[in-house]
């Protein structure tokens, strides 16, 4: 079975500008949550969706948004980046939400801003 | 809200032989999952053991064990016998028991060096 991929693996932006990752979970998991990684503030969470709907929420402003489709891949935009954006984000998925679930994390997209 | 500290940015270790990592935790709650994560070089992270609260004994996979103990809010991660392929950042992270909601807390990690 495959594992969590996320697209595109790395990015170059410019402050200003929007950016849109994806992630395509585990086949059959319904859950997919999101995570920024950086060396000062180290792992945190952003989001999670369970069929289509967001269902928690981080600490994070709007410019932060997410959204699920019906085939549980799910998307993250960015709009007005700033050079603090700059992060590895890492998406994760489970099964059917169960809080006994283990959760599988993708490679990650390693986004930098100019 | 839960908090996890590794108080341990980096360890190192011979290989063949035992290392063991920190982690304490906050939180109010008495049902929640602790976990260890893996992030090698690549930077997939990969689960290497979870612990459930409510279960006194602590949880072991391979060469992987840990020792939970809840009272001092500790969650530490022993491997046995290290070898090469370890070497990674590992991160203790913390997840409620209430239903649903799937937010992990980290630690900021540490790096385990494994030397030949």
């Amino acid at each position: 079975k495959a594992g969590v991929t996320q697209t595109p693996r790395y990015l170059i932006k410019t402050r200003g500008q929007q950016v849109t990752l994806s992630c395509s979970p585990i086949s059959g998991h319904r859950s997919v949550s999101w995570y920024q990684q950086t060396p000062g503030q180290g792992l945190q969470f952003l989001f999670e969706y369970f069929s289509e709907t967001q269902r928690n929420k981080g600490n994070f402003p709007g410019r932060f948004s997410g959204r699920q489709f019906s085939n549980s891949r799910s998307e993250m935009n960015v709009s007005t980046l700033e050079l603090g954006d700059s992060a590895l984000y890492l998406c994760a998925s489970r099964t059917d939400g169960r809080t006994t679930d283990t959760q599988y994390f993708g490679p990650g997209t390693r986004l930098t801003v100019l | 809200a839960q908090t996890v500290t590794q108080s341990q940015p980096e360890m190192s270790v011979q290989e063949a032989e035992t290392v063991t990592l920190s982690c304490t935790y906050d939180t109010s709650e008495s049902d929640y999952y602790l976990f260890w994560y893996k992030q090698p070089p690549s930077r997939q992270m990969i689960l290497v053991i979870r612990q459930e609260a409510y279960k006194q004994q602590n949880a072991t996979e391979n060469r992987f064990s840990v020792n939970f103990q809840k009272a001092a809010k500790s969650f530490s991660l022993k491997i046995s016998d290290s070898q090469l392929g370890d070497a990674a950042m590992y991160f203790c992270a913390y997840r409620s028991f209430r239903g649903g909601s799937e937010k992990l807390v980290f630690g900021k990690g540490t790096k385990l060096t494994v030397n030949p």
